[in-house]
């Protein structure tokens, strides 16, 4: 039972080229989540989902778009990386809404240049 | 939009001490929720918090959901030196399952050299 995993663990990108993070969690979970943490700002929420094939917007989901094709997993894309997107980017899943627990990966740290 | 405020931003304990944190609004929250982020890795819940004036305690934690609904604190008995990582609060203003937390900036507690 590995929890919540993400990919890849580290990345640089160049400004304008894209990538996609990929989020995966083996607890059946309903809602998923990517968090983007920034120093001395906390966690703000980029998107959501509270289903296989449903997403929604978060607190900052500008340059961001993400899809949930299968319910173990949550991709986070960005199609032209600027570097404001500089940041740690953490996924997390909870069985109910918001305030059941939510069981975050470990992160990625993302370098646009 | 909503803000939490949390102080200290950062604190340096010595092993055995009992340190207190907290977490303002300039909202009302209908739930108060605090997380650990070790170094590396993503937040873990501690504590959850559901009515105002609660009380609750994990182990050597106690956290309070103050009368006003506008604040939080988290408690910390007799450090020992895995406690040091950051602390975030996090509230929720209706207890629905599509709404959203939004996160304090975080408490760093660390190792008094």
């Amino acid at each position: 039972n590995a929890g919540v995993t993400q990919t890849p663990k580290f990345r640089v990108l160049k400004t304008g080229q894209s990538m996609t993070l990929l989020c995966a969690q083996d607890m059946n979970h309903e809602y998923m989540y990517w968090y983007r943490q920034d120093p001395g700002m906390g966690l703000r929420l980029i998107h959501y989902s509270v289903g296989e094939g449903t997403t929604a917007k978060g607190e900052v989901p500008d340059g961001y778009n993400v899809s949930r094709l299968k319910k173990q997993n949550f991709l986070l894309g960005l199609e032209s990386a600027a570097p404001s997107q500089t940041s740690v980017y953490f996924c997390a899943s909870s069985l109910g809404g918001f305030t059941d627990t939510q069981y975050f990966g470990p992160g990625t740290r993302l370098t646009v240049l | 939009g909503q803000q939490l405020n949390q102080s200290p931003q950062s604190m340096f304990i010595q092993e055995g001490e009992d340190v207190s944190m907290n977490c303002t609004s300039s909202s009302i929250f209908n739930t108060w929720l605090w997380y650990k982020q070790d170094p590396g890795e993503g937040p873990v819940l501690l504590i959850a918090l559901y009515k105002a004036g609660e009380l609750t305690s994990n182990g050597r934690l106690t956290a309070q959901f103050g009368i006003t609904r506008k604040d939080s604190f988290l408690n910390i008995s007799a450090s020992i030196p895995s406690d040091v990582g950051i602390y975030f609060c996090a509230g929720q203003l209706h207890r629905a399952a599509g709404n959203k937390l939004t996160f304090g900036g975080g408490t760093r507690v660390l190792v008094k050299p």
